[in-house]
């Protein structure tokens, strides 16, 4: 089955860099990979995701990128705010075939 | 338009009792699943039902049943809770198996305290 692994486990930043999160992925098959923000106490939300027939998508000030020869996929937040704060999911699926294989997160903190 | 809603939010259980864990989703999605989650573990599927009248073991099955009692409600069951099974526990809809127009919708969680 799939296997996804996700660095760092936490990290802190300052208000206003830039932050990145890793994931790589073991099946060459999986085609579906989607990133989720976690608030403390409250479940994951999806906040992007991207089919492996791209190589980037954005949205505002969060990007994930793709590579699929080395398979891995990140998840890129620029200008980070306090908001951010939070747990970071990574996954991985076979479109409409497969259940997500999550990442263990990675806890972003935004230090203002 | 209320997602998914997870009842009981807490819940403190000794060892050997019983308890279900209920699930119902109002985005008429066919797949529904169960995660737990664990500090450094990330989110490991327990149970998944691709669609109505369909259950499947997911990575860590054991200890646990599962009904889908019709295609809104998805339930989890402890039939004689461990303090292992002290976790938090997250319901999560989506449109196909793999993943729906907008992911997986996941419910608020249920803290399940075994002693």
């Amino acid at each position: 089955g799939e296997n996804v692994e996700q660095h760092p486990s936490t990290l802190s930043v300052q208000e206003g860099d830039s932050a990145v999160i890793k994931c790589t992925y073991s099946d060459s098959a999986s085609n579906y990979f989607p990133w989720y923000k976690q608030e403390l106490g409250k479940g994951p939300q999806l906040i992007i995701d991207i089919r492996s027939n791209v190589g980037e998508k954005k949205d505002q000030r969060i990007a994930v990128t793709l590579n699929k020869t080395a398979k891995h996929f990140s998840l890129h937040i620029t200008e980070t705010q306090p908001e951010d704060s939070a747990v970071y999911f990574c996954a991985a699926s076979i479109l409409g075939y497969s259940t997500l294989t999550f990442g263990k997160g990675t806890m972003l903190l935004v230090s203002p | 338009n209320a997602g998914v809603t997870q009842t009981p939010k807490f819940q403190v259980l000794k060892t050997g009792q019983s308890m279900t864990l209920q699930c119902a989703q109002d985005m008429n999605h066919n797949s529904m699943y169960w995660y737990r989650q664990d500090p450094g573990m990330g989110l490991r599927l327990i149970y998944y039902s691709a669609s109505e009248g369909t259950t499947d073991k997911g990575e860590v099955p054991n200890g646990y049943n599962v009904s889908r009692l019709n295609k809104r409600e998805f339930s989890l069951r402890l039939e004689s809770a461990a303090p292992s099974q002290t976790s938090v526990y997250f319901c999560a809809s989506s449109t196909l198996p793999g993943q729906g127009a907008n992911g997986y919708t996941f419910g608020s969680g249920t803290r399940l305290t075994v002693v």
